[in-house]
């Protein structure tokens, strides 16, 4: 059981290059998130998904697009990489956050750290 | 404005005191809140969840409080180790319980 598995673990990018960042859940969680980590800024709700074929947006959107065709997977793309970018990456999963029950308990992968020149 | 506040500085105490983190949020009626602990370079890991009906929450050393009055919740290691030192983030959920928000978090760093 690997839990939720992000790839890469490091990547630079050039400024306007585009790239996706990979996650994997084995935990058949329907809920999936993306938060970036800033210094200072704390983790920051990028997007997120509570199935397959749903996706809403969370704080901050803005440059980034995601798509959920199964509940295994949830890539984060980065259409335009800009330095704002520069950040950690974390994805997130859940079973039980959105449906009222549990402890809605998010289980993070280890992250994924991308500096954009 | 909704905020989640944390100290932002670092918390030093000596072994074998006990920790007392805090958590400050406004312009939120959370559902419930979570504590959750993260080491340098890893993912956060949840840690202990209060609901809004509950005062007090458990479990071996930790112990959280939640005050919706005060719109508050302490977070307290008691017996506290070297081991405890890391960054611990609260969390709160919204939006119909389809988003958590964390606060930036606080470092902790236990002494020998």
């Amino acid at each position: 059981n690997a839990g939720v598995t992000q790839t890469p673990k490091f990547q630079v990018l050039k400024t306007g290059q585009s790239m996706t960042l990979q996650c994997a859940q084995d935990m058949n969680h329907e809920y999936m998130s993306w938060y970036r980590q800033d210094p200072g800024m704390g983790l920051r709700l990028i997007h997120y998904s509570v199935g397959a074929g749903i996706t809403d947006q969370g704080e901050v959107p803005n440059g980034y697009n995601v798509s959920r065709s199964t509940t295994e997977d949830f890539p984060l793309r980065l259409l335009s990489a800009a330095p704002s970018q520069t950040s950690v990456y974390f994805c997130a999963s859940s079973y039980s956050l959105g449906r009222g029950a549990g402890t809605g308990e998010l289980f993070f992968g280890e992250g994924s750290r991308l500096t954009v020149l | 404005s909704q905020k989640i506040e944390q100290n932002s500085e670092a918390l030093n105490i000596q072994e074998g005191k006990t920790a007392t983190l805090t958590c400050n949020y406004t312009n939120y009626s959370p559902a419930y809140l979570q504590w959750y602990r993260q080491d340098p370079g890893r993912g956060p890991v949840f840690l202990l969840l209060i609901r809004e009906n509950e005062k007090e929450k458990r479990k071996e050393r930790l112990k959280v409080t939640f005050d919706t009055t005060l719109k508050q919740s302490l977070f307290h290691i008691t017996a506290s180790q070297p081991a405890d030192s890391a960054t611990y983030l609260c969390a709160l959920v919204r939006n119909a319980g389809n988003m958590l928000t964390f606060g930036g978090g606080t470092r902790l760093m236990v002494k020998p």
